[in-house]
């Protein structure tokens, strides 16, 4: 499984746009690069997740270079209720493979 | 998501019980997962089954069993439950589909050994 590198922990203030950096440098063809939310005391939430070039929903925004090495989260004007830990993962798409979570970026967002 | 439940929510039970937790999902998926979360860490996987008839052991199998009674339940058990197992518990499903695997997780069983 590929491992992944995050950030430990980001402050913002409401209404920026945050920007979390993942690494995966051993990342694999067929694998996937995926994002989950997770808030106190709840489970992780799936957010968005993309092969290359830039992927865009409703939540967020995903951008991943052309040598996958590496993606960045994008969430646009961030509110109090943004504050969460955010996991990046590296999932391959094959029978048999299964998530892993590191520790994740967790995310404070101040008025 | 309200597709994935877990029962207890919460518990409370001394060293040496036995324990079972309860996960049943409506989502109508073949994946099913039993993760441990401890105070400030990531997920850690327990095991995993891909059908009725398959378990797998994850990450950190030893103290747990587990029982795929069928499609939509997925049982974890602690034989005989020790302190260092008091964590919060999270069950998930999935269904492959072409694109990745995304993952859905009930709310949480806290669980804590006296």
């Amino acid at each position: 499984l590929a491992k992944t590198t995050q950030p430990i922990s980001m402050d913002s203030y409401e209404g920026q746009e945050v920007n979390i950096t993942c690494s995966h440098n051993n990342i694999a063809t067929n694998d996937y690069i995926t994002w989950y939310q997770q808030f106190p005391s709840q489970g992780p939430r799936f957010i968005i997740q993309g092969y290359k070039t830039k992927v865009t929903n409703e939540v967020a925004s995903l951008f991943i270079p052309a040598d996958r090495k590496s993606s960045t989260l994008s969430l646009p004007r961030v509110s109090l209720s943004d504050t969460a830990v955010y996991y990046c993962l590296v999932v391959n798409n094959n029978a048999g493979n299964m998530l892993t979570f590191g520790g994740g970026t967790r995310l404070m967002v101040k008025p | 998501d309200a597709d994935v439940t877990q029962t207890p929510r919460n518990r409370i039970t001394k060293t040496g019980k036995r324990i079972m937790l309860e996960c049943s999902q409506t989502k109508g998926h073949d994946r099913m997962y039993w993760y441990r979360q401890d105070p400030g860490l990531g997920l850690r996987l327990i095991y995993y089954s891909f059908d009725v008839k398959d378990i797998n052991k994850g990450e950190i199998s030893d103290g747990y069993s587990v029982s795929r009674q069928a499609q939509a339940k997925f049982s974890l058990s602690l034989e005989s439950a020790i302190p260092n197992q008091t964590a919060l518990y999270f069950c998930a499903t999935s269904d492959l589909q072409p694109g990745g695997e995304t993952q859905y997780f009930g709310p949480g069983t806290r669980l804590l050994v006296l």
